[in-house]
């Protein structure tokens, strides 16, 4: 079946702006995560939702990031006045549920100029 | 504070010998650990994974081995191939739902 897949592939945004990054899970999980990767490092957690819920949002940076899953499957990450250290490689992870598998997209590349 | 460290950033390694990726965590709470391979412009795929009530899983030609009193595993894999050349990441299961990454080994593999 289909994979995770992440919408756009890249972006290139100016300093200031406004942007969001489309996750679709693979089709029956229930759980879904947002990573961020920067150049040099590993995945760092930034949020769990079960469902339609965030059940774990303890990695998000600050307040200008915020993710919405309304319907329990698509979940879309949403970052206000970007600055040039958000730029990175963010990855988007569904699993069956909790504890299950995490399965990867190919990762939404932000630049910000 | 890195919890999950990888401490050789690359390894290379001739075809048919044996490769060997090490991880050192440092929360002897942590239970359950993941090994993910990643390709150039891909997300990570999930290779193998070990709980904490073993020491040893395998999976064909990949092995991961858990020392829990050196806070330590590492991921074998014989014979290797070229496609195996990749970035692995050692993770580690927290709260049952976040993983934690390690920095991440390049691994070569040349004929």
């Amino acid at each position: 079946g289909a994979g995770v897949s992440q919408t756009p592939s890249n972006k290139v945004t100016e300093k200031g702006k406004y942007v969001e990054l489309r996750c679709d899970p693979i089709s029956g999980h229930t759980a879904l995560y947002w990573y961020r990767q920067s150049l040099g490092q590993g995945p760092e957690f930034l949020i769990y939702f079960q469902g339609t819920g965030a059940a774990d949002d303890s990695g998000l940076p600050n307040d200008r990031f915020f993710a919405v899953r309304p319907e329990g499957s698509v979940s879309t990450l949403k970052i206000q006045r970007t600055e040039r250290g958000d730029s990175a490689v963010y990855l988007c992870a569904s699993s069956r549920d909790r504890e299950e598998t995490q399965y990867f997209g190919p990762g939404t590349r932000l630049l910000v100029l | 504070d890195q919890q999950v460290k990888q401490n050789s950033p690359s390894l290379s390694v001739q075809e048919g010998r044996i490769s060997i990726l090490n991880c050192d965590y440092t929360n002897s709470m942590f239970d359950y650990f993941l090994w993910y391979k990643k390709y150039p412009a891909e997300g990570p795929t999930f290779l193998i994974s070990i709980s904490s009530i073993k020491d040893k899983n395998e999976d064909g030609r990949f092995t991961v081995f858990l020392n829990k009193s050196a806070k330590h595993l590492s991921l074998h894999i014989v014979p290797s191939q070229p496609g195996d050349s990749a970035v692995y990441f050692c993770a580690v299961l927290y709260n049952t739902d976040k993983l934690i990454f390690g920095t991440g080994t390049r691994l070569q593999v040349f004929p």
